[in-house]
C-alpha cells in the first residue's frame, strides 16, 4: 500500500550543526510538502516541493521524484529549529489529501 | 497574507457532548481539508471538499460530519464525543481549481475531552 517513512525518527544536535532528514515514498507523488510542527502544535509549512531543489535561508529541500525520495537540509542549527518535521505527499491517483510520514524528532541543544 | 482561520483555537467538552469547528480558508481557496493529529502522532486525513462538495472521505468517524459553505468556510461537526477524539485539528485549505496544490494549514483547534 501507499506510505512514507522518514528517517532518522530521532536527532539530537549541538547548536551550530548540519543535517539531514529523509523521506521515502512508496510511489509516484504530485505534491510534496515539508512541515515543521513547533512546540505549540503549529505546522510550519517549510517547502512545496514535488519535485527539485530549493532553498530558504539555511534551509533547503531536494525531491528526486524519479527516486521516491526527498531531503531536508539544516545548516548551522539553532535551537529554534528543535520541534517535529514532517513530510507530507498527495499520491498520484489517491486523491489531494496528505500522508504525512512519522516525523523526525529534532532537539538542538545549546 | 491573509492566512487560513481556525476556531475555536482550544475546546474543551465532556464525553458524549458535541462540538463544532470552523475554518476559514485563505480568500479565493476553492478546496478544504481537514485532518486529525492525536498526540505523538502525524496528521490523518479526514475529510476534503471542493467547491462545496466532498470531494474525498479518508478515516473520518461516523460520528463526524462535515460541510463547505457557500461562502467556502468549512465547519466539522463532532458528536457524542469519545475522549479518544481528544487531538489537535488541523483545516487546510488550496486553490486546486487552478491547479495548484500547495496546502496552507492553520494553526489548529486543540480538542480535549474529558
Amino acid at each position: 500500500g501507499i506510505q512514507v517513512e522518514q528517517s532518522p525518527p530521532d536527532l539530537i544536535l549541538q547548536e551550530g550543526a548540519n543535517s539531514t532528514l529523509r523521506c521515502n515514498f512508496s510511489d509516484s507523488v504530485n505534491n510534496l510538502q515539508w512541515f515543521h510542527q513547533n512546540p505549540w502544535g503549529q505546522l510550519i509549512n517549510l517547502f512545496y516541493i514535488p519535485s527539485g531543489t530549493k532553498q530558504n535561508g539555511r534551509l533547503s529541500a531536494t525531491t528526486v521524484a524519479t527516486e521516491r525520495y526527498s531531503l531536508l537540509y539544516i545548516s548551522s542549527s539553532q535551537t529554534t529549529d528543535s520541534g517535529v518535521y514532517f513530510c507530507a505527499v498527495t499520491f498520484d491517483n489517491y486523491g489531494q489529501n496528505f500522508v504525512f510520514g512519522p516525523g523526525t524528532r529534532l532537539s538542538v541543544l545549546p | 497574507a491573509a492566512g487560513v482561520i481556525q476556531s475555536p483555537r482550544h475546546l474543551i467538552k465532556e464525553k458524549r457532548e458535541t462540538a463544532t469547528l470552523k475554518c476559514y480558508p485563505i480568500p479565493r481557496h476553492d478546496t478544504v481539508y481537514w485532518y486529525q493529529q492525536g498526540p505523538g502522532q502525524d496528521p490523518q486525513f479526514l475529510i476534503s471538499f471542493y467547491e462545496k462538495m466532498q470531494s474525498d472521505k479518508g478515516s473520518i468517524p461516523d460520528r463526524f460530519s462535515a460541510q463547505q459553505f457557500s461562502d467556502y468556510h468549512s465547519e466539522l461537526n463532532m458528536s457524542s464525543l469519545e475522549l479518544g477524539d481528544s487531538a489537535l485539528y488541523f483545516c487546510a485549505s488550496s486553490p486546486l481549481g487552478a491547479g495548484v496544490q500547495e496546502q496552507y494549514f492553520g494553526p489548529g483547534t486543540r480538542l480535549t475531552v474529558t
